[in-house]
């Protein structure tokens, strides 16, 4: 079965980068989109952005470009999200989470990791 | 301010009906582009409680489902029951912004 596994919480200073893995398993890594999706206390679930691995071409939310960015390595089937310039607004739990339909930006999210808390704090 | 606007909040008592509405615009949900709901509890994951408008994964019970009009849908849960009590959201394309939107989340509680 599908299983996305990320690395653990993190701490971070303000204006310092944080960077979070999302290993998967289970199916072809390269023909689904991972995205990355964010919540802050008290707050909704918010996309960041996207990759499909096979092309390479990551899709970004407004909010974030230049501020992310997202990677993929296939030969670990494992994808990265970094993100930079950090203040206080982004303590958040981070989720990697798998597309529902090969090579599209497009649909659901099928699977999701466990999330990842980063708390950026002075 | 979210694209996809939910209710903040609904409540109803073990056995009955509810519903949640998720209303986006001329680029989303208005186009066309499919809607699917996830049920968050806290500290876990989100799941996937409908795919696509109306499919349900296997394991998510018929109580759920969703209707659909213009710019709007809604998520009608039946049968409520005490583990339903969970934050839920809508989730669309937006092609004004070029990616994926949620809905602002609606906290379910059962009386």
């Amino acid at each position: 079965q599908v299983q996305l596994v990320q690395s653990g919480a993190d701490v971070k200073k303000p204006g310092s980068s944080v960077k979070v893995s999302c290993k998967a398993s289970g199916y072809t890594f390269n023909r689904y989109d991972i995205s990355w999706v964010r919540q802050a206390p008290g707050q909704g679930l918010e996309w960041m952005g996207g990759l499909i691995p096979i092309s390479a071409t990551p899709k970004f939310a407004q909010k974030f470009q230049g501020r992310v960015k997202i990677t993929a390595d296939d030969s670990t089937n494992t994808a990265y999200m970094e993100l930079s310039s950090l203040t206080s607004e982004d303590t958040a739990v981070y989720y990697c989470a798998r597309g529902g339909v090969s090579g599209s930006h497009l649909g659901w999210f099928h699977s999701w990791g466990q999330g990842t808390l980063v708390t950026v704090s002075s | 301010q979210s694209v996809l606007t939910q209710p903040p909040s609904v409540s109803g008592a073990p056995g009955q009906r509810v519903t949640i509405s998720c209303t986006g615009s001329s680029s989303n949900i208005g186009a066309g582009y499919d809607v699917h709901w996830y049920q968050h509890l806290p500290g876990i994951a989100p799941k996937l409680l409908i795919y696509a408008n109306t499919n349900r994964p296997s394991g998510v019970p018929d109580r759920f489902s969703v209707s659909r009009s213009g710019t709007s849908t809604s998520l009608a849960i039946t049968g409520l029951q005490a583990e339903d009590e969970a934050d839920y959201y809508c989730q669309s394309y937006d092609s004004r912004l070029g990616g994926s939107v949620f809905g602002g989340g609606t906290k379910l509680t059962v009386l």
